[in-house]
């Protein structure tokens, strides 16, 4: 079953807009949440990251919310630009456990058109 | 310099036949991943090694056996290759193994399985 739920599976906004990317989890011993950002042909790449004693988080454009009662966190990308279309990817991994095994969520491919 | 270097790109091979894909990092990092990506995007982790020793083993069918000969290398070799393994694999590594460790994938490698 799938642990980290993934919405939407694709976006389309206009150029200067901002997609919101949602994730919902259920397993309560996740606490830390990445998002992966991935380009057509390469691998995904870290682009922010965020644990559950924050409510929010922002690096440049990019902001998390987080919600630890709803068990839910999103990606916003503020004043989004064509180089931002992309396939984002939420992800959960647990602190203490062995390894550093990330949970995927399913994608959002994200358009941003000029 | 490619970081996190994996080939070949593109494999296609009958059902039945034997196939290895080699992966290499030029990081120093520790920590090294195989990471199965379905039609439908979805990441899943397969295996991790940390200093050649195999930390994470997920639910995958024994046909996959991991090789880590170094701590810079872990290839990946699939015995009697099925139709479902098609897929794009990727390679990836972290300094350590800790919950927040950035990992750096690879370009993939698109398998095909006719």
């Amino acid at each position: 079953q799938q642990q980290v739920k993934q919405s939407p599976q694709s976006l389309i906004v206009q150029k200067g807009g901002i997609p919101i990317i949602n994730c919902a989890y259920e397993n309560t011993a996740f606490d830390y949440f990445p998002w992966y950002q991935q380009f057509p042909g390469k691998g995904p790449a870290l682009l922010i990251a965020i644990r559950p004693d924050v409510s929010e988080k922002k690096e440049g454009r990019f902001t998390i919310s987080f919600n630890k009662s709803a068990k839910q966190f999103s990606l916003h990308i503020m004043d989004s630009q064509p180089g931002d279309s992309a396939t984002y990817f939420c992800a959960a991994s647990i602190v203490r456990a062995a390894g550093n095994k990330l949970t995927f969520g399913g994608g959002t491919r994200v358009l941003v058109k000029p | 310099d490619t970081a996190v270097s994996q080939t070949p790109k593109y494999l296609v091979t009958q059902m039945g036949n034997d196939k290895s894909i080699k992966c290499e990092q030029n990081l120093g990092h520790d920590t090294m991943y195989w990471y199965k990506q379905d039609s439908k995007k979805f990441l899943k982790i397969m295996f991790s090694y940390n200093n050649k020793e195999l930390i994470i083993n997920e639910t995958v069918p024994n046909r996959f056996s991991p090789k880590s000969p170094d701590k810079a290398h872990l290839n990946l070799h699939i015995n009697s290759l099925e139709l479902g393994d098609s897929a794009v694999y990727f390679c990836a590594s972290s300094q350590g193994q800790t919950y927040n460790e950035k990992l750096f994938f690879g370009s993939g490698t698109q398998l095909s399985v006719l």
